[in-house]
């Protein structure tokens, strides 16, 4: 299965909303998991399930979608939400599909 | 707490084989729930899936690697390894040890902080 994220790079003014696009080849149900990664760091756990928070993640963090489609809306930004945006999937079996990453940039 | 951390050689030579090792502490790696998985990242780049291994020994691996890789399972010592032979430049990446847990949902819940492994001569 090939993910294919949307835009590669986002450029979005603190307190405004984000929103970042998932693309999934085929189906992947709702089996879909979206990671945080900041600069020198392991990508993080954000959503899981398409639209399930991570323990910890603030509410501002929102997934939606199933099936081939999917979004994830960072509802205010905030300075430490800058970072790259990765979803994979887990419907097929390895889960070794990730997306190729958004940049999400402060404007 | 659970935590993974990766240990190894910073640079490999070209064709030489590359090594890594996570330690996992706080959880045991004969878990049923878990996959321990690696996870490379070229510089600048996104995330590529190396492969994993399951609490029995099972292996998935990325099928564009697998002729050079192999991953095990120490569970006497709670760490799981990776071994990437005939390496080249591109395979110059940071290098994640990841947990992917198979409970009422799965994802990667665990990562270590990664380790930068350079190939050059």
């Amino acid at each position: 299965i090939v993910m294919a994220q949307s835009p590669v790079t986002l450029s979005v003014s603190p307190g405004e909303r984000a929103t970042l696009s998932c693309r999934a080849s085929q189906t992947v149900n709702r089996n879909l998991a979206w990671y945080q990664q900041k600069p020198g760091q392991a990508p993080r756990l954000l959503i899981y399930g398409a639209s399930t928070r991570a323990t910890g993640i603030p509410a501002r963090f929102s997934g939606s979608g199933s099936g081939t489609e999917f979004t994830l809306t960072i509802s205010s930004l905030q300075s430490e939400d800058f970072a790259v945006y990765y979803c994979q999937q887990y419907n097929n079996w390895p889960p070794d599909s990730f997306g190729q990453g958004t940049k999400l940039e402060i404007k | 707490q659970v935590q993974l951390q990766e240990s190894g050689p910073g640079l490999v030579r070209p064709s030489q084989t590359l090594s890594l090792t996570c330690t996992v502490s706080g959880a045991s790696i004969r878990g049923r729930d878990s996959y321990w998985s690696w996870i490379r990242q070229h510089p600048g780049k996104g995330l590529e899936w190396i492969g994993h291994i399951s609490f029995s020994g099972g292996t998935n691996y990325n099928r564009s690697l697998e002729s050079r890789v192999t991953i095990s399972l120490d569970t006497s010592k709670t760490h799981f390894s990776l071994k990437l032979s005939s390496v080249t430049a591109a395979d110059t990446a940071v290098y994640y040890c990841a947990r992917f847990l198979m409970g009422t949902s799965w994802y990667y819940d665990l990562w270590g902080q990664g380790t930068l492994v350079t190939v050059s001569s």
